[in-house]
């Protein structure tokens, strides 16, 4: 089946303007996490949804940031008055309900901000 | 906290084998391996529940000692595709299923 799709794979924009971020998890997948990698670095959690609970928003890090997810399926990732140092590849991955909870990633989404 | 690998990269060839380590300072429920290769997205490989299991498929294989709380992933007889970085992600439980991910060990494997 389809894995996990994002868009735009790859996003220009200037510093201080708003932008958005689409992923689009495996079919029947409940659980969508975000994730930021910088160049040459590990990934760093952003924020996690399961199902209708609310969401794990403990690794966003400014508020900037927010997240959101529309009927338990599509999530769109917004940073607000971007700044260069949100310059960096966003990952999405999504996993079953049940353990182990396997997270499968998308390609990504290279953001660069001027 | 950030779990830590070692080595951050190693070299070698083909056919040789290769380990990578991954230690955490906080009792782990999950240990996760992936690959990731340049511009590519990261690529799952396996998972490892506490209880100390070892598990592996063809020529990778991986180990979960809980009670030092390290994971150590085992390449054998390795193969130029094998080449990439390979992270490990920690889980502190069922419940909260976000990953904190190592910083990454660099294999290259040269023909």
């Amino acid at each position: 089946g389809a894995g996990v799709s994002q868009s735009p794979s790859n996003k220009v924009t200037e510093k201080g303007k708003d932008v958005e971020l689409r992923c689009d998890p495996i079919s029947g997948h409940t659980a969508l996490y975000w994730y930021r990698q910088s160049l040459g670095q590990g990934l760093e959690f952003l924020i996690y949804f399961q199902g209708n609970s609310a969401p794990d928003k403990s690794g966003l890090p400014s508020d900037r940031f927010s997240a959101e997810r529309t009927g338990g399926s599509v999530s769109t990732l917004t940073i607000q008055r971007t700044q260069q140092e949100d310059s960096a590849v966003y990952l999405c991955a999504s996993s079953l309900e049940l353990a182990p909870y396997e997270q499968y990633f998308g390609p990504g989404t290279r953001l660069t901000v001027t | 906290q950030q779990p830590v690998q070692s080595p951050q990269a190693v070299i070698l060839r083909e056919g040789e084998d290769a380990v990578i380590n991954c230690s955490s300072s906080k009792a782990l429920y999950s240990v996760h391996w992936y690959r990731q290769k340049h511009g590519e997205a990261p690529i799952f490989l396996m998972i490892l529940l506490k209880g100390g299991e070892q598990k592996g498929h063809d020529k990778i294989s991986a180990s979960f000692n809980e009670k030092k709380q390290q994971s150590s992933l085992y390449l054998t007889a390795s193969q130029l595709s094998y080449s990439g970085t390979y992270f490990c992600g920690t889980g502190l439980s069922g419940s909260a299923r976000q990953l904190t991910f190592g910083s990454g060990t660099q294999l290259t494997v040269l023909p």
